[in-house]
């Protein structure tokens, strides 16, 4: 089983350019979220999307945006890169109504330059 | 807005020990509460679930509780070991299926 499928794992990326991360999950989750970690930190909520075709912002969202591009894929994306987005992205998905835990990917480690 | 607390920040202990790690939460309408496990530079492991009918969960040597009225979960480790050397984090998942975590305990067991 797969569970949750990030890509890329890593990644440079110089100041004002742009990127999408991907997001895939295997569960049939109704709902996936993107977080980013910084060192020393816990996990901060970027976007959110409940349901298939629904996406709500979390305590971050500012210089993101995402796509919930169908039940199985949730990507962000970066419109123009910049040194303080530095940090490691996390992807998840769970189903609060099913009382299904959450699960992760493994992250991707993105350096803005 | 939900606002997710975990006390202590580290925590370092001989092997051996009993250990408890605390989480509290400010609105108690919650769907569920879930403990992970991150090892550095990993991603996050699922260790308890919670639903909010519920008021623990044991896998092992690891039992959580949930008081959702007082806006409390405690996850207690039994004769910690050296392996457990980890930074936990616990996270609720509130009405609007939002999933907020707590900044996480990050636990020492020394050998």
């Amino acid at each position: 089983n797969a569970g949750v499928t990030q890509t890329p794992k890593f990644q440079v990326l110089k100041t004002g350019q742009s990127m999408t991360l991907q997001c895939a999950q295997d569960m049939n989750h109704n709902s996936m979220y993107w977080y980013r970690q910084d060192p020393g930190m816990g996990l901060r909520l970027i976007y959110y999307s409940a349901s298939e075709g629904t996406t709500d912002k979390g305590e971050v969202p500012n210089g993101y945006n995402v796509s919930r591009l169908n039940k199985r894929e949730f990507s962000l994306r970066l419109e123009s890169a910049a040194p303080s987005q530095t940090s490691v992205y996390f992807c998840a998905s769970g189903d609060g109504l099913e009382g299904t835990e959450a699960f992760f990917g493994q992250g991707t480690r993105l350096t803005v330059v | 807005k939900q606002e997710v607390t975990q006390i202590p920040a580290a925590l370092s202990v001989p092997e051996g020990e009993n250990l408890v790690l605390n989480c509290s939460f400010t609105d108690s309408a919650i769907y569920n509460l879930q403990w992970f496990r991150q090892d550095p530079g990993k991603g996050l492991t699922s260790l308890l679930l919670i639903q909010s009918s519920q008021r623990e969960q044991t896998s092992g040597r690891l039992n959580a509780s949930l008081d959702k009225s007082s806006g409390r979960s405690t996850l207690y480790i039994a004769a910690s070991q050296p392996g457990d050397s980890a930074t936990y984090l616990c996270a609720v998942m509130d009405s609007s299926y939002k999933l907020i975590f707590g900044s996480g305990t990050r636990l020492l067991v020394r050998p």
